[in-house]
């Protein structure tokens, strides 16, 4: 059974420019969250997908937003980069409410 | 919201040792997952513990809902178990894990 599948692993961007983060969660889950982390603020929660809504959103600024497809694919966005965007950012999905998170390997982005 | 505060921050442990993580937190909850972080970032889950005990090998969790902690365990340790171990609980109807801060094993040979 494949686990949770972040691309790409690694991305270098300029300060202002946009990017786009992808996540194929495990198959049949319908759950997809994005988590951010950083040395200073650790792992913090962005927002979380069930069935193409957005059903939870953590205190994150408008730039960040993100989408959830018909097949549970999810993407997160980040416009006009900071240099304090650069962190790990990690996608997790999960069978339902009472069920555990299972993580992928994450997006390392570095903002130049 | 919830508050999830993780101890030792850090801990050095000889091959062979034992040792035990707490985790506390707030408030009631719905999940409680045990992760450890490998040196490439990737959260493997431990334990999916809400409440109860669970065991894996050499590893085992246990906690007590009632009294807002969790314990995990790790027996004779090994130089693989080295890394950050994370704790992070769910309430009901967040739908969003709150982490503590970790806790950095480094298991020396």
């Amino acid at each position: 059974k494949a686990g949770v599948t972040q691309t790409p692993r690694y991305l270098i961007k300029t300060r202002g420019q946009q990017v786009t983060l992808s996540c194929s969660p495990i198959s049949g889950h319908r759950s997809v969250s994005w988590y951010q982390q950083t040395p200073g603020q650790g792992l913090q929660f962005l927002f979380e997908y069930f069935s193409e809504t957005q059903r939870n959103k953590g205190n994150f600024p408008g730039r960040f937003s993100g989408r959830q497809f018909s097949n549970s694919r999810s993407e997160m966005n980040v416009s006009t980069l900071e240099l304090g965007d650069s962190a790990l950012y990690l996608c997790a999905s999960s069978l339902g409410d009472s069920n555990g998170y299972t993580f992928g390997s994450g997006t390392r982005l570095t903002v130049v | 919201g919830i508050q999830v505060e993780q101890s030792p921050p850090d801990l050095i442990l000889q091959e062979g040792a034992n040792s035990t993580l707490r985790c506390n937190f707030s408030d009631s909850v719905n999940n409680l997952q045990w992760f450890h972080q490998n040196p490439w970032g990737q959260l493997i889950n431990l334990f999916y513990i809400p409440s109860g005990t669970k065991q894996n090998g050499r590893l085992s969790a246990t906690t007590v809902a009632t009294e807002r902690y969790s314990l995990l365990y790790i027996s004779s340790s090994q130089t693989t178990d080295s890394g950050v171990y994370f704790c992070a609980v769910g309430d009901t109807g967040r739908r969003a894990l709150t982490f503590g801060s970790g806790t950095r094993l480094q298991v020396q040979p």
